[in-house]
């Protein structure tokens, strides 16, 4: 089954800087890559996501590439804000078949801190 | 819209009990996932439901661990004769399966079941 290994599994960044947390995955029929964010108490919030034709891909302070040769992708945030502070997660999900399942596989999480 | 509910938002069981968890959908959503989330970990897959369907329950931990959907949107998660190791947040997202592409899942807070 798919394998998916996250680091750092802490990050302090001062508030302005970048963050950048990275995955990589085992299965290369995985094609499917989302980011969740998860605040204390709540459940997963998809942040940003990309598919294995997309190399890249932006929404405002947030981006996401991936290698698919290396099988590795990677988490962006720009001028970090104390909101941004939180749990993040990477998954992995195989392209599913008609009616196949679209599991998700989670790294270990990456607790961002943002110094103000 | 609302999104994806779930209840009780906390539950503490002593061990042996029996505990019901239950899941309500983002209405019209055809696929439900229920995960599994230890302390400091990631979520971990337990079952896969399309409409009524159960189509992959290979995460289930024991055969003390049941989910049904019967009419296709609530959805309930039965932990039988729980023991410690049960202690866990119980996620459950859902989403509106396109056939030919993985899509979104929306989770919901999570019910937090503490085993004494």
């Amino acid at each position: 089954g798919e394998n998916v290994e996250q680091h750092p599994s802490t990050l302090s960044v001062q508030e302005g800087d970048s963050a950048v947390i990275k995955c990589t995955y085992s299965d290369s029929a995985s094609n499917y890559f989302p980011w969740y964010k998860q605040e204390l108490g709540k459940g997963p919030q998809l942040i940003i996501d990309i598919r294995s034709n997309v190399g890249e891909k932006k929404d405002q302070r947030i981006a996401v590439t991936l290698n698919k040769t290396a099988k590795h992708f990677s988490l962006h945030i720009t001028e970090t804000q104390p909101e941004d502070s939180a749990v993040y997660f990477c998954a992995a999900s195989p392209q599913p078949r008609n009616f196949g399942n679209e599991k998700l596989t989670f790294g270990t999480g990456t607790r961002l801190t943002i110094i103000p | 819209g609302a999104g994806v509910s779930q209840s009780p938002r906390y539950k503490v069981a002593k061990r042996g009990q029996d505990v019901a968890l239950r899941c309500d959908p983002i209405s019209g959503h055809v696929s439900l996932f229920w995960y599994q989330q230890a302390l400091g970990q990631g979520p971990e897959f337990l079952t896969y439901f399309q409409n009524e369907a159960q189509l992959d329950k290979s995460g289930l931990p024991s055969d003390r661990f049941f989910a049904e959907r019967p009419e296709g949107s609530v959805s309930t998660l039965k932990i039988q004769r729980t023991q410690q190791e049960d202690s866990a947040v119980y996620l459950c997202a859902s989403s509106l399966r396109f056939r030919t592409s993985t899509d979104t899942q929306y989770f919901g807070p999570g019910t937090r079941l503490t085993v004494l």
